[in-house]
């Protein structure tokens, strides 16, 4: 089955512990994305990588880091975690840039303490 | 900068009523538009797309047409089902290689037996 993975779903960390929230797709697609979802504010990209090794800032990149060192995933990193990052976040792959539609993954929802 | 403006919800609907979601969109140059589908606690789904004026999305009985006169793309459905219920998001892309999709904020439908 075609689909976006990200693991874990739910997570209850601390300030200042590190965490990856991983993503994997199986369609081979080139495009990656890092979405967060807060209420009020809607979703608003994080990070996007257009192939392997190339990565690039969306509109909310301050205290993320992304890696795209394999075409299949692309892990979204907290070096050290504020309650401001505490929110709904989504992976998404896309095989034409979008304009074909993304996948998006179930959502991994973090809080921050 | 481009946005996209959705009608306020929530909207709550009796079943087999009919269904108009408003969404338009301001953008420098010609986007591709898209509506995707949160069911609650899931992740997006791309529910239909259209690449250029006057084209015309539709899947599982729900359609949108590309309107650049309007800049918009409502989203219609002749007759609402209880499963319907959900989150409704408009979102558009540029032609560039950033694949970034701007979202609307989201419009939450409930509809009743």
């Amino acid at each position: 089955e075609a689909q976006v993975t990200q693991n874990p779903r739910y997570l209850i960390t601390v300030t200042g512990k590190k965490l990856t929230v991983t993503c994997s797709q199986n369609m081979n697609h080139e495009y990656m994305s890092w979405y967060r979802q807060d209420p009020g504010l809607g979703l608003r990209q994080i990070y996007y990588s257009m192939n392997v090794e190339v990565t690039d800032k969306g509109d909310v990149p301050e205290g993320y880091k992304v890696s795209r060192k394999e075409k299949r995933n692309f892990p979204l990193i907290l070096e050290s975690p504020s309650p401001n990052q505490t929110s709904l976040y989504f992976c998404a792959s896309s095989l034409t840039g979008g304009t074909g539609g993304y996948t998006f993954g179930s959502g991994t929802r973090l809080t921050v303490v | 900068g481009d946005s996209v403006t959705q009608m306020e919800g929530p909207v709550t609907l009796s079943e087999e009523a009919f269904l108009t979601i408003n969404c338009t969109y301001t953008a420098t140059g010609y986007p591709s538009l898209f509506w995707y589908v949160q069911y609650p606690g899931e992740g997006l789904q791309l529910l239909l797309k259209a690449t250029k004026a006057d084209d015309k999305g539709s899947n599982k009985g729900f359609e949108a047409t590309y309107r650049k006169e309007t800049t918009s793309f409502h989203l219609e459905k002749g007759s609402v089902q209880v499963s319907d219920s959900a989150v409704y998001f408009c979102a558009l892309i540029m032609t560039s290689n950033t694949g970034k999709l701007i979202f609307g904020q989201g419009t939450t439908l409930q509809v009743k037996p």
